[in-house]
């Protein structure tokens, strides 16, 4: 089946250094749609990015993601880390199906330190 | 932007209890999911619906049931709770079948 793979737990970061969150997908659909949601601490989780074209960049809030088919990937970058960015980071593929249905992966932590 | 609201926020039951946790969207949109959060096991979907009156299972939907009375309105019935399904609840909402979904603020069950 259909699955989202995020292999970091937790990825603590210095402020003013990048970051990187990976991303790996499995799906047997063809057309398919990748987000990533942020969640901060005791809020609802929120769309930081989105993107259904392969090879595209797309960019907000100074973070950045590419889909790339060929690897099965969208993994989240941001060139210099911020403390505001800790959050829960989840990436989640929307199937090909009806329903809009997302699958999530089971979420990074990201903590940015002084 | 769209707007979901989760009442309640918290709630304690008991264990075999019957809970039911509501959900209400101002936004006109026709989709709603319901979803539990779980530290190692993320989001994950347990019923969801296209249109009032009609819900459809989802990826995890065993103890759980749905109900969408109105196109505003989406709650999750657990008839016999366990202590297994302690856990933060959202509920979601979007427009169409390519839009994204606008999460409500959670409510955090707990199961004694």
């Amino acid at each position: 089946g259909d699955s989202v793979t995020q292999t970091e737990g937790l990825v603590t970061v210095t402020e003013g250094l990048p970051v990187k969150l990976n991303c790996t997908y499995q799906t047997t659909y063809l057309t398919i749609a990748f987000f990533w949601y942020v969640q901060y601490l005791n809020e609802a989780p929120q769309v930081l990015l989105k993107s259904s074209t392969d090879n595209k960049r797309t960019e907000h809030q100074g973070f950045h993601a590419t889909l790339h088919k060929s690897s099965s990937s969208f993994h989240l970058q941001k060139s210099s880390a911020q403390l505001s960015d800790s959050a829960l980071y989840y990436c989640a593929l929307r199937r090909g199906s009806s329903g809009n249905k997302l699958i999530f992966g089971i979420g990074t932590l990201l903590s940015v330190k002084p | 932007e769209a707007a979901v609201t989760q009442s309640p926020r918290s709630k304690v039951a008991v264990t075999g209890g019957k809970v039911t946790l509501s959900c209400h969207q101002t936004n006109n949109h026709d989709y709603m999911y319901w979803y539990r959060q779980d530290t190692g096991h993320g989001l994950r979907l347990i019923h969801y619906s296209y249109v009032a009156d009609s819900t459809e299972k989802g990826d995890i939907p065993d103890g759980y049931k749905a109900s969408r009375p109105s196109q505003e309105n989406f709650s999750l019935i657990l008839e016999l709770a366990s202590l297994s399904q302690t856990a933060v609840y959202f509920c979601a909402s979007s427009g169409d079948n390519y839009a994204e979904q606008f999460f409500g603020p959670g409510t955090r069950l707990t199961v004694l």
